[in-house]
Formats: C-alpha cells, structure tokens, sequence
C-alpha cells in the first residue's frame, strides 16, 4: 500500500539553527499538510498546500516557518531559526481529494531543540 | 474555537474485554468526526468517519456514533486484540482536511 514517507525520524538542533523536515507525499495525491504533536499535548495543525501555494495556516505557522514541494515529489517543512518550544513530533500528510477527511500520515519526525 | 477531548489514557485492557475511549467535541456548526489510528513505528491512519448526526462509523470491529445531542464521538470495540495495541487520536473537520485532533489515547491489549 503506497505511504508517505518522512526522514529524518530524529532530527535534534541547536535552538537559533535551520532545520528541514523532509516528506514524500503518496505519489498522485494532490493535498499536503505538516501537523505536529508537543509532547504530551493534542495535534496540531500547521499548513495546508495545494497547487503549489499555501491554502491555510494556523497561527502557530508564523514567518519562521515555510513550506516548499521543489521538485514534485517532496514536500519540505523549513524553521529558519528554531526554538526550544519548536520542539515536538511533526507530522506529515497528504490526500486524493478535499473534503474527504482521510489523511495519510507519515510516520513523523521527532524533532529535539536544545 | 474548536476543540476535541478525548480520554486520558493510557487504557489497559485484556484480551477480549469491551473497549470504549470517550470522545467530545466544541464546534460551531455540524463537524465531520473521525477516528485515527496510529500503531507502533507507522503513521496516523482513518479508522473510521461519520459526517452527520446520528451516523455510525464502523471499521475492523470498531464502531463510532455521531451523537449531536451529547457532541460525542465514543470509539468502541465489543472484543478487543493484542493487534488493536496502538493510540487512538479523535478528530472533527468541515471538509477541508484541516482536522482539529485529541491528545490521542494509548491502548494496550495484554494476551
């Protein structure tokens, strides 16, 4: 069964560095998401991309962080300067179609700014 | 704004026992619910949906309904498995994917 694929599983940074989360969305999906999960607390939604452009963010999604799909296959989460409370389990997703409510999540990535 | 509870785990149950993880919403308007799953080492993945009051969703023995009168979502299971061990996370959506989760309830089955 196709899957989405994210690496690295463990990133760990120093607070201040830039980190990218890397992603490949199941192939002809057309839908992409980056949720993530603080330790302890309920997942998040981040951002949402379609067509090559940012459909909705949430507040958490400030300018320290983007997103880019380069190259049609991958799908990047980039925070340009981290900090210590960026740290949590970020997830990403992808799906066929809107309006359907099935995502498919990665597996995530465990993401530790010290 | 919009919000899910769900129960606090983590749930451990033995073989065979009954299952229930209680689940709330807040929204304004009707939301779509649904249930994830997420076992070891994998990602997130649809259990089971309902999109309007009084919907059943059903799925590998689990079986979820929208309750508009108690905005409940309860996930049950009538004879759980050691392979149903994973955390389970409720979640409401109006259509556009962008889902508001629970913190997500670890259940462990025990031979």
């Amino acid at each position: 069964e196709p899957e989405v694929t994210q690496t690295p599983s463990h990133q760990v940074t120093q607070m201040g560095q830039e980190v990218i989360l890397r992603c490949v969305p199941i192939s002809n999906h057309l839908y992409f998401y980056w949720y993530r999960q603080i330790l302890g607390q309920k997942v998040e939604f981040l951002v949402s991309f379609y067509n090559n452009e940012i459909s909705e963010k949430s507040e958490i999604f400030d300018d320290q962080f983007s997103v880019e799909r380069p190259d049609g296959s991958n799908f990047t989460l980039k925070i340009r300067s981290t900090k210590l409370e960026d740290s949590a389990m970020y997830f990403c997703a992808s799906s066929e179609a809107e309006g359907l409510g099935k995502l498919f999540f990665g597996s995530g990535t465990q993401l530790s700014v010290l | 704004g919009d919000s899910v509870t769900q129960m606090e785990g983590p749930v451990t149950l033995s073989e065979e026992a009954f299952l229930t993880i209680n689940c709330t919403y807040t929204a304004t308007g009707y939301p779509s619910l649904f249930w994830y799953v997420q076992y070891p080492g994998e990602g997130l993945q649809l259990l089971l949906k309902a999109t309007k009051a009084d919907d059943k969703g059903s799925n590998k023995g689990f079986e979820a309904t929208y309750r508009k009168e108690t905005t409940s979502f309860h996930l049950e299971k009538g004879s759980v498995q050691v392979s149903d061990s994973a955390v389970y996370f409720c979640a409401s959506g109006f259509g556009n994917e962008k889902l508001t989760f629970g913190t997500g309830t670890r259940l462990t089955i025990i031979p």
